[in-house]
């Protein structure tokens, strides 16, 4: 079953907004982590939170992790074309080491 | 290589054939994984092999799928007669260890026709 429920399902942007998508999970976890996702192919790894951490920095990407809520976000500033992906969060259990995965946002950047 | 790969990228088969896909990790990686992914879906596992350890085949849908590592390196997971609904992405992932970050290899797209 999935552990991460991505929110929203789908997400479309002008180039140059700000992309926000939210992740919320059911179990405590050692960490959570984001993956994007092009053309329905290999993940690409963004980043990893651990338990806790309450925010991290990438670039452009900032993840918040609130584990009273069990929820996560994940902002994409200055967003590109080249950002349209799916994007998937990530939970690795407290008791565990398999990732669970969301069913993803997609995010769609417009010229 | 530099990362993970598989193969094949793409395989076409007939419903009840048998089919082999195979991954090559990170060189190093002692976690290895199986995920498998249907059209507009998330990742459902499949299986997990870390260093010598007894693998761990929970997520493995039915007695039809197998999968095994040699030598801590290369896995082979294997789908025997295969049915429509086995057709999906099957992704291989390593990471060094089992909490830390996963690197995905492209996938192998199986169609069942």
């Amino acid at each position: 079953s999935q552990q991460g429920e991505e929110d929203p399902q789908a997400l479309s942007i002008q180039e140059g907004e700000n992309a926000t998508m939210n992740c919320s999970y059911k179990t405590s976890i050692n960490n959570l982590q984001w993956y994007r996702q092009n053309s329905g192919r290999g993940l690409v790894h963004l980043i990893l939170i651990r338990s806790n951490e309450r925010e991290k920095h990438s670039g452009r990407l900032r993840v918040t992790l609130d584990t009273s809520k069990k929820s996560s976000s994940l902002l994409i500033t200055a967003s590109r074309a080249a950002d349209t992906a799916s994007y998937f969060c990530a939970t690795v259990p407290s008791n565990d080491y398999k990732l669970s995965f969301g069913a993803g946002t997609t995010v769609t950047v417009r010229a | 290589g530099a990362g993970v790969s598989q193969s094949p990228s793409n395989k076409v088969t007939e419903k009840g054939k048998d089919v082999e896909l195979r991954c090559d990790p990170i060189s190093g990686h002692t976690a290895l994984y199986w995920y498998r992914q249907s059209l507009g879906q998330g990742l459902e596992f499949l299986i997990y092999f870390q260093g010598n350890s007894a693998p761990d085949k929970s997520g493995l849908p039915s007695d039809r799928f197998s999968a095994e590592r040699t030598g801590g390196s290369v896995s082979t997971l294997t789908i025997q007669r295969t049915q429509q609904e086995d057709s999906a992405v099957y992704l291989c992932a390593s990471s060094f260890l089992g909490l830390n970050e996963q690197f995905f290899g492209p996938g192998t797209r199986l169609t069942v026709l």
